[in-house]
């Protein structure tokens, strides 16, 4: 597609469950980036993924976050155990490469609501 | 730790004035961003600042860098209505593995 591709746009769950989060970058970008934006905390970042590696985790809150790519394209972000805490918009970006002049383009975000 | 301050946090301003977003950003940067955000929106990208002294302007909004004070500015000239929206500034550090650290940015509305 045109630009990066979040799916759903809303999640509404029950504290406990676990849900994914999809995202499709720009084809061709071999950056992507997982950020959350909430309202205490403004925008995180979350994970950075270069091909199907992740680099850089280091903004992952706890083990009940974790992400994959794969085919270096779609990404997946899952949260177990889901707190009420983790709601936010999870917002992911693509850039053709990682770093540089190379502007991240983001998707329009998951909002994601635990009951 | 690389922070990103930006003030003010809230602007309201009339139309056809003219005001400054500042950031601050505390060590040296690789690259610096303004993006702005609609309401429910995503992050749309607005300029990218590659060196000390680059200016690059569009339309009403003109965005500077000064890599030796760390501070990045974006001018508003003439608001209108349509800039109504929240700014962010982002710097780039490729040792925190090219991730953006974001300011919390300015919420700017524009009275008609």
């Amino acid at each position: 597609g045109a630009g990066v591709s979040q799916s759903p746009s809303n999640k509404v769950t029950e504290k406990g469950k676990d849900v994914e989060l999809r995202c499709d970058p720009i084809s061709g970008h071999t950056a992507l980036y997982w950020y959350r934006q909430s309202l205490g905390q403004g925008l995180e970042f979350l994970i950075y993924f270069q091909g199907n590696s992740a680099p850089d985790k280091s903004g992952l809150p706890s083990d009940r976050f974790s992400a994959e790519r794969t085919g270096g394209s779609v990404s997946t972000l899952t949260i177990q155990r889901t707190q009420q805490e983790d709601s936010a918009v999870y917002l992911c970006a693509s850039s053709l490469r990682p770093g540089g002049k190379n502007i991240q383009y983001f998707g329009a975000g998951t909002r994601l609501s635990v009951l | 730790e690389l922070k990103v301050e930006q003030n003010p946090l809230f602007l309201s301003m009339q139309e056809g004035k003219n005001y400054t977003i500042y950031c601050n950003y505390s060590t040296t940067s690789d690259r610096l961003y303004w993006y702005r955000q609609d309401p429910g929106k995503s992050l749309e990208s607005l300029f990218v600042l590659l060196s000390n002294g680059a200016v690059k302007q569009e339309g009403r909004l003109m965005a500077s860098l000064d890599t030796k004070a760390r501070l990045s500015t974006l001018h508003i000239t003439a608001a209108v209505h349509d800039l109504s929206a929240t700014y962010f500034c982002a710097v780039l550090r490729r040792e925190y593995g090219n991730k953006l650290v974001f300011g919390a940015g300015t919420i700017l509305r524009v009275k008609s």
